[in-house]
């Protein structure tokens, strides 16, 4: 079974100051992670992705994240905040491409 | 090119009656994708299809729920008798089948209102 956990339902950074959002996941298989922001009353878009090669992936906005397998983890950063990064954030996890897990989401908010 | 389409956005649906909720994929895309979002929760998956095909429905809470995709492009879910624990998010996501990519482009989802 696989699933994502979200350590922090709420984040708050300051403009210009590191964003670091946790995600940690288990499978039983080596799994392909994603990173997906939401603004509100729209649909998730994808910030980046890790299926296989280098462990350290960069996306859009600014934003990258780590594959590390001895920690489970591939936690997003970003190393200076903008006012308009303030969204909620969704780590997911599929092994099969058919069925994606995702976490409960991290909502970060940017303080000006 | 169009992105992931829905209709309606919205629906508010009196508990016992049946909705149908439309996804208008991207194009050329063989995967689709139904997903449900309760309110702060993260998206929990429904059913898959491969072009007509559904491969996968065992994320369909109840038997209330049913998905079809006919001829391998736009997707109806359908929910019979609604209760209120139905009122969520309703998300579509569409993909090419590409090896390596699994990469969903996500609808702006359709929020269904159980009264």
């Amino acid at each position: 079974a696989q699933s994502v956990t979200q350590l922090g339902s709420h984040v708050s950074v300051s403009e210009g100051a590191l964003v670091l959002l946790r995600c940690n996941y288990s499978s039983s298989v080596p799994p392909y992670l994603f990173w997906y922001v939401q603004y509100p009353n729209q649909g998730l878009q994808l910030l980046l992705k890790y299926t296989t090669g280098a462990t350290l992936v960069k996306g859009i906005n600014g934003f990258e994240a780590e594959f590390k397998k001895s920690e489970t983890s591939f936690h997003l950063t970003k190393p200076s905040a903008h006012m308009s990064d303030a969204a909620e954030y969704f780590c997911a996890v599929t092994n099969t491409g058919n069925q994606f897990y995702f976490g409960t989401g991290t909502s970060l908010t940017v303080i000006p | 090119g169009a992105g992931v389409s829905q209709s309606p956005r919205y629906k508010v649906a009196k508990r016992g009656q049946d909705v149908a909720l439309r996804c208008d994929p991207i194009s050329g895309h063989v995967s689709l994708f139904w997903y449900q979002q309760a309110l702060g929760q993260g998206p929990e998956f429904l059913t898959y299809f491969q072009n007509e095909a559904q491969l996968d429905k065992s994320g369909l809470p109840s038997d209330r729920f049913f998905a079809e995709r006919p001829e391998g492009s736009v997707s109806t879910l359908k929910i019979q008798r609604t209760q209120q624990e139905d009122s969520a998010v309703y998300l579509c996501a569409s993909s090419l089948t590409s090896s390596n990519s699994y990469e969903q482009y996500f609808g702006p989802g359709t929020r269904l209102t159980v009264t």
